[in-house]
């Protein structure tokens, strides 16, 4: 199986903040790589597909990159509504698998 | 608009059966590859299957393999979960998920393999 680490777990930011997260993948799996933001009680959102295409409606402080087994979703400046947890997922290779998720809080 | 709403979860024995629902609407259901992917209380999500868009092919986490098994009815515009022999670690919130991929041929596959729609999730309990 393909294992996906996500880091950090847990980020506390401030608005208006640049925050970063990284997916590292525990083999190439070239630019297959997909970005999901979950909100409480709420199920998950898609963000980004092929590390870094922008899925139609998401904002575009969002942004994906990487390749092979580095990715890395950069929230540009982190709004109010950005608070959430986000997942990395790989499409490529069965059984498909999710990062363990990282944790974005207030400051 | 796309929509997916799940329907079937509830609180069930270990060793019993449930079948989940996931009736679809704002897209034409048969095209499109569909999975279930599952929460755990406060966990990471779980991928556990696909099926192609035309029912033929099903693919399973090796978790659930032998104990669960994906259908779909493309004339009632609905993807079913039916769970037999229920573990106490199968309680999670239960998702359907539509792949993005239009497919019209078999060289489609599963689709492309991330999920573009979600429902809102229903929750199965696994308890004596």
């Amino acid at each position: 199986d393909i294992q996906l680490t996500q880091s950090p777990s847990f980020l506390s930011a401030s608005v208006g903040d640049r925050v970063t997260i990284t997916c590292r993948a525990s083999q190439d799996i070239s630019s297959y790589l997909a970005w999901y933001q979950q909100k409480p009680g709420k199920a998950p959102n898609l963000l980004i597909y092929a590390a870094s295409t922008l899925q139609s409606g998401v904002p575009s402080r969002f942004s994906g990159s990487g390749s092979g087994t580095e990715f890395t979703l950069t929230i540009s400046s982190l709004q109010p509504e950005d608070f959430a947890t986000y997942y990395c997922q790989q499409p490529n290779t069965f059984p498909l698998t999710f990062g363990g998720g990282t944790k974005v809080e207030i400051k | 608009q796309v929509q997916l709403v799940e329907s079937g979860g509830g609180v069930v024995q270990p060793g019993r059966s449930l079948r989940l629902s996931c009736a679809v609407s704002g897209f034409t259901f048969s095209n499109y590859a569909m999975h279930w992917v599952r929460q755990a209380p406060g966990k990471g999500l779980e991928w556990v299957a696909v099926i192609s868009y035309d029912g033929r092919s099903q693919y399973y986490a090796d978790s659930v393999k032998g104990r669960f098994t994906i259908f779909r009815d493309n004339s009632k515009n609905t993807l079913y979960l039916q769970m037999n022999s229920l573990r106490a670690e199968d309680t999670a919130i239960y998702y359907c998920a539509k792949d993005p991929r239009y497919c019209t041929t078999v060289t489609c596959g599963y689709g492309r393999g991330y999920f573009d729609y979600w429902g809102q999730g229903t929750l199965v309990t696994v308890s004596s």
